[in-house]
C-alpha cells in the first residue's frame, strides 16, 4: 500500500521569506500524481500544485514550486515570499490512475510571522 | 458556478444517534467523493459515488456507514448509531471525471462531534 509521510508537524517562516516543507512516499509504481493541497482555518482543501511522476520538470504555480526526486521518492514544496495568508496547514497527497482515491500524509501546519 | 456544498458545517449527536451528512457537488459533476478526517490526521478516502451507483467502497467501515447519490438531490453519507470514535471531520469531494489531468474539488466539510 502507498504511504504519505509529512516529517514536520509543524513549520515557521517569517513574512516574505522562503520555507521549505517535506514530504517523502512509498510506492512501487512508475506512473503516478503527487499533489500538495493547503488547509486554512476555513477547513477548504484547496489545490496548490501538483506533479505528474513521469515529467522531470518541477512544478511553478506562482511562489509554489516543488522538488521531485523520484528516485528518492521525495517531493517538497517550496513557497517563496511567504505571505500572512499562506498560514494553514499543508497536507502532501499521491494518487494513482484517477483522481478520487488520494492518500494523504499527516500534514504539516505553517505558521508566517510578520 | 457555486463550490461544492456540504451541510451541516457542525453537527452534534449524542451516542446512539443518527448522522446524515449532505454534499451537493458542484454544478456539471457527476462524481463525487467522501472523505474523513479524524483528529491531526490527513483525509481518508471512505467512498466514490456516481448518480445512483455506488463505485469504489472500499474505505467505508463495514457496519453503520452507508452513503447514496441519488438521481435528484445530494449525496448523503449516513452513519448509523454513532460512536464517539465517529467524532471527525467528513469531507466531501466533486469532479466532472476521475482522470487525474483534473482536480477534485472539496466541500469545507461537517465536523461531528459525538457526545
Amino acid at each position: 500500500a502507498q504511504t504519505v509521510t509529512q516529517s514536520q508537524p509543524e513549520m515557521s517562516v517569517q513574512e516574505a521569506e522562503t520555507v521549505t516543507l517535506s514530504c517523502t512516499y512509498d510506492t512501487s509504481e512508475s506512473d503516478y500524481y503527487l499533489f500538495w493541497y493547503k488547509q486554512p482555518p476555513s477547513r477548504q482543501m484547496i489545490l496548490v500544485i501538483r506533479q505528474e511522476a513521469y515529467k522531470q520538470q518541477n512544478a511553478t504555480e506562482n511562489r509554489f514550486s516543488v522538488n521531485f526526486q523520484k528516485a528518492a521518492k521525495s517531493f517538497s514544496l517550496k513557497i517563496s515570499d511567504s505571505q500572512l495568508g499562506d498560514a494553514a496547514m499543508y497536507f502532501c497527497a499521491y494518487a494513482r490512475g484517477s483522481n478520487y482515491k488520494l492518500t494523504f500524509g499527516k500534514g504539516t501546519l505553517l505558521t508566517v510571522n510578520p | 458556478n457555486a463550490g461544492v456544498m456540504q451541510n451541516p458545517r457542525h453537527l452534534v449527536r449524542r451516542r446512539g444517534q443518527e448522522a446524515r451528512l449532505r454534499c451537493s457537488p458542484m454544478k456539471g459533476h457527476s462524481h463525487v467523493y467522501w472523505y474523513r478526517q479524524l483528529p491531526e490526521e490527513g483525509l481518508k478516502f471512505m467512498v466514490y459515488l456516481q448518480k445512483e451507483n455506488i463505485i469504489d467502497e472500499s474505505g467505508m467501515p463495514k457496519e453503520r456507514f452507508s452513503a447514496e447519490f441519488p438521481k435528484e438531490g445530494p449525496s448523503i453519507l449516513r452513519i448509523q448509531q454513532v460512536v464517539r470514535g465517529d467524532s471527525a471531520a467528513y469531507f466531501c469531494a466533486s469532479s466532472p471525471y476521475t482522470g487525474l489531468d483534473t482536480e477534485a474539488f472539496f466541500g469545507q466539510g461537517t465536523r461531528l462531534t459525538v457526545v
